[in-house]
């Protein structure tokens, strides 16, 4: 296992089009978060799963946003109609249960979305 | 709401001086806290992890220090490097993680 993988590394669109971002995990983490970063902040948390089960939504995550989980493995992160507003660097992290482990969250190395 | 909040927000020391970075969370009901590392247009990279019931960590010249009652954790550096260079990031588990905005840090060699 090498990690968190996220594909595609950067993207860059026309407003209006839609993007999928893609997160495959660590193999036994079970949990699977989200994050946004812009330049000069931190992480802003969007939403996470246990297993398939999406458990918390952030108010950031507008009805143009959806994450799903299928399987329980990899994850997607698609954003319908983009805005300049959505450019920023999206991070996928992944850890194991809080109560069975350390809970040490794995990131990868991010989406750069850039919406022209 | 967890706020977490991170002071200074940057921070520039000659090389060789210890530091010490701070962060603060306001709501004490937490699994843990995870202090991290982002370079430049990168990830970021775990450096510790405090369980709540947890008072340090230490790895190699980091320490950091959690006193949950009080909402606030430390990292220190000792013998600052160049190669420390960069945004440290603190973030509390509740299970959503909570991240403070970070501490840019250059090492002036």
């Amino acid at each position: 296992d090498t990690g968190v993988s996220q594909n595609p590394r950067h993207k860059i669109t026309k407003r209006g089009q839609n993007v999928t971002f893609r997160c495959d995990p660590i193999s036994e983490h079970n949990r699977l978060y989200w994050y946004r970063q812009t330049l000069g902040q931190g992480p802003e948390f969007l939403t996470y799963f246990q297993n398939e089960a999406q458990l918390e939504k952030s108010r950031l995550l507008s009805d143009r946003f959806s994450a799903e989980r299928p399987k329980g493995s990899f994850s997607t992160l698609e954003i319908q109609r983009t805005e300049q507003g959505d450019s920023a660097m999206y991070l996928c992290a992944s850890s194991q249960h809080p109560e069975k482990g350390a809970n040490v969250l794995t990131f990868g190395a991010g989406s750069r979305l850039t919406v022209l | 709401k967890q706020e977490v909040t991170q002071i200074p927000a940057a921070l520039s020391v000659p090389e060789g001086e210890n530091l010490v970075l701070n962060c603060s969370f306001t709501d004490s009901a937490i699994y843990n806290l995870q202090w991290f590392r982002q370079d430049p247009g990168k990830g970021l990279t775990s450096l510790l992890l405090i369980q709540s019931s947890q008072r340090e960590q230490t790895s190699g010249r980091l320490n950091a220090s959690l006193d949950k009652s009080s909402g606030r954790s430390t990292l220190y550096i000792a013998a600052s490097q160049p190669g420390d260079s960069a945004t440290y990031l603190c973030a509390v588990s509740q299970p959503r993680v909570i991240f403070g905005k970070g501490t840019r840090l250059h090492i002036l060699p």
